[in-house]
């Protein structure tokens, strides 16, 4: 079975600092997509950026990028300059697709809080 | 370009009631999924549906059902409400059921047993 860990349920931040999520994932599988979401209190998931597995450059979206590690089955998530909107529940997700099905497998979560 | 619209956006039920829930997706996206999240849980996936029909279905049971109408639209009813089913319910859109197509979350509806 798939699964997703985020080992930190709380973090912070100073505003305009550097942070980084870490979230391990177990799978068998060779082909995958690996993401991560933002909740913020609206609740609203948003995506933040994703990773396809057989890509080995590592994604990045602005101030967001990762770190890959397909061998050690880890996915963390660098946020640089952090600002105040950046606090939210950041979530780990794993997806894999079978015959045109597909279903997210999500990690427990790590609370944010940008600290002014 | 409307995003995902979930209703009602809070729900407050009684032990043993039934609930439906509804969300339609982004105009043009067929596939429809549903998740729970609680705090203890985190997300867990429910259901998918594309083209009206159940294409996946998650370890929860029998009590959890949905279903897609010809215009993606999809509902998901819980019957004989308990205490343990109080969570955000989620639901994601995608185009299809490709890999590449992107996933959009609703804001969710809170539903609260008592």
């Amino acid at each position: 079975a798939q699964t997703v860990t985020q080992s930190q349920p709380e973090m912070s931040v100073q505003e305009a600092e550097t942070v980084t999520l870490s979230c391990t994932y177990d799978t068998s599988e060779n082909n995958y997509y690996l993401f991560w979401y933002k909740q913020p209190p609206s609740r609203q998931m948003i995506l933040v950026i994703r990773q396809e597995a057989y890509k080995q450059q590592n994604a990045t979206e602005n101030r967001f990028s990762v770190n890959f590690q397909k061998a050690a089955k880890s996915f963390s998530l660098k946020i640089s300059d952090s600002q105040l909107g950046d606090t939210a529940m950041y979530f780990c997700a794993f997806m894999k697709t079978t015959s045109g099905t597909y279903k997210y497998i999500f990690g427990t979560g790590t609370r944010l809080k940008v600290l002014a | 370009k409307a995003g995902v619209t979930q209703t009602p956006r809070y729900l407050i039920k009684t032990r043993g009631q039934q609930v439906t829930l509804s969300c339609s997706p982004i105009s043009g996206h067929r596939s429809v999924s549903w998740y729970q999240q609680t705090p203890g849980q985190g997300l867990q996936f429910l259901f998918e549906y594309f083209s009206e029909t159940q294409r996946n279905k998650g370890n929860f049971p029998g009590r959890f059902s949905g279903r897609q109408f010809s215009n993606s639209r999809s509902e998901m009813n819980v019957s004989t409400l308990e205490l343990g089913d109080s969570a955000l319910y989620l639901c994601a859109s995608r185009r299809n059921t490709g890999i590449k197509a992107e996933a959009f979350f609703g804001q969710g509806t809170r539903l609260t047993v008592v």
